[in-house]
């Protein structure tokens, strides 16, 4: 089995602050993906990458920026911390994007708050 | 664009009660259908799928129908336990293309012992 490991747990910025969090994982997988889940507005796609080095914008990228710099890592910022952006944000990778349907595998996530 | 519809925010339960969780999807392709269950401090795993229409999934006692005609896929258990309480997440992934899921809004489930 593997793991997914998204770093910080909680990641604290003010108003207007460029704010990053990472995301490690052993699976070997092709594809990463970056979520934002509000309560009650369900799981919303930021950014995605097929392989290193690719992203793809997904609906929610506006005010966000993404990397792949290598297979195993993929990490999101924030470009300028707004206070309706307290969220929590969850990465997952799957084994590979063009077989559509496969199991996506999520870290525990990473909780915004912005002061 | 593709969407997911859970109509219910929250259901309630008590053990060994039956469990509902309503979801209806919209999409132009053959869709593969999931549930996702997050339980308290976790991330969303998969619980369920179905890629072909007509058939059902099956997995720790739930069952879920990918039923073309109607666009349903509800989440039904017989009997729940207090160790289901979690939120529960429908979600599709178009036929075609890059394996990009779209999520439902969630449904959380409470069930007191």
């Amino acid at each position: 089995g593997g793991i997914i490991t998204q770093t910080p747990k909680f990641l604290i910025g003010q108003e207007g602050q460029k704010l990053t969090l990472k995301c490690q994982q052993n699976f070997n997988h092709d594809t990463m993906y970056w979520y934002r889940q509000d309560s009650g507005k369900g799981l919303r796609l930021i950014y995605y990458s097929i392989t290193e080095n690719d992203l793809q914008k997904g609906d929610l990228s506006e005010g966000y920026d993404a990397s792949r710099e290598k297979k195993s890592s993929f990490s999101l910022t924030v470009t300028s911390a707004q206070k309706n952006e307290m969220a929590v944000f969850l990465c997952a990778s799957s084994i590979e994007a063009s077989n559509s349907g496969n199991t996506l595998y999520f870290g525990e996530g990473s909780r915004l708050i912005v002061v | 664009g593709d969407s997911v519809t859970q109509k219910q925010g929250q259901v309630t339960l008590s053990e060994d009660d039956f469990l509902f969780i309503n979801c209806t999807y919209s999409t132009t392709t053959y869709p593969t259908l999931f549930w996702y269950v997050q339980y308290p401090g976790q991330g969303p795993q998969l619980l369920l799928k179905v890629t072909t229409a007509n058939n059902k999934g099956i997995s720790r006692g739930f069952e879920a129908t990918y039923d073309k005609g109607t666009t349903s896929f509800h989440l039904q258990k017989a009997s729940v336990q207090e160790s289901d309480s979690a939120v529960y997440f429908c979600a599709l992934v178009e036929g075609s293309g890059y394996n990009k899921l779209t999520f439902g809004k969630g449904t959380v489930l409470l069930v007191s012992p």
